[in-house]
């Protein structure tokens, strides 16, 4: 069984574009969530898909979107990058996206803005 | 709000020894808690869990007892091996879904031979 998998793995962009970033989830799970890991500020969440809809939404600015597809596929854009968005963007997916279930983690996007 | 506060590390330790990585939490509500490791240059792996207070997660050697009391969720193993090498995080996660997760900061364990 496959596991998360998210393109690319780093990408280099510069300050003032927009990047967009993939994740396919395991097959059948249908919750896809962003992560933002920093050393600074650590791990932070940036939103939650279910079904296509978002469910659940972090502290970010709106320059943070997302959108999640009928396979569960789900892509994360970032629009007039700043130097502060350089980071490991992680996705995560689990079957219902409910508290007992496990989610399931990808390797992550590394991103810098230069 | 929903926090995790956990140990500040670097933590280095010989071979077998004991470790011990303390996390405290505040949450609404009751959370489920979770230990994940991240080895390098990998995501997040699943450690253990715990879902209600006085449960015991354990995995791989490692344990971590829910304790409501004391709002912690440590984490322990006996005996530690260098493949242990890695960086550990406290989290939890509230009713409003399983990946809409609270992590600490981690901790970077380093095991020498």
């Amino acid at each position: 069984k496959a596991g998360v998998t998210q393109t690319p793995r780093y990408l280099i962009k510069t300050r003032g574009q927009q990047v967009t970033l993939s994740c396919s989830p395991i097959s059948g799970h249908r919750s896809v969530s962003w992560y933002q890991q920093t050393p600074g500020q650590g791990l932070q969440f940036l939103f939650e898909y279910f079904s296509e809809t978002q469910r659940n939404k972090g502290n970010f600015p709106g320059r943070f979107s997302g959108r999640q597809f009928s396979n569960s596929r789900s892509e994360m854009n970032v629009s007039t990058l700043e130097l502060g968005d350089s980071a490991l963007y992680l996705c995560a997916s689990s079957w219902t996206g409910t508290a007992n279930t496990e989610a399931f983690f990808g390797q992550g996007t590394r991103l810098t803005v230069v | 709000g929903n926090s995790v506060t956990q140990m500040e590390g670097p933590v280095t330790l010989s071979e077998e020894a004991f470790l011990t990585i303390n996390c405290t939490y505040t949450a609404t509500g009751y959370p489920s808690l979770f230990w994940y490791v991240q080895y390098p240059g990998e995501g997040l792996q699943l450690l253990l869990k715990a879902t209600k207070a006085d449960d015991k997660g354990s995995n791989k050697g490692f344990e971590a007892t829910y304790r409501k009391e004391t709002t912690s969720f440590h984490l322990e193993k006996g005996s530690v091996q260098v493949s242990d090498s890695a960086v550990y995080f406290c989290a939890l996660v509230t009713s409003g879904g399983a990946n809409n997760l609270f992590f600490g900061t981690g901790t970077r364990l380093t095991v020498i031979p």
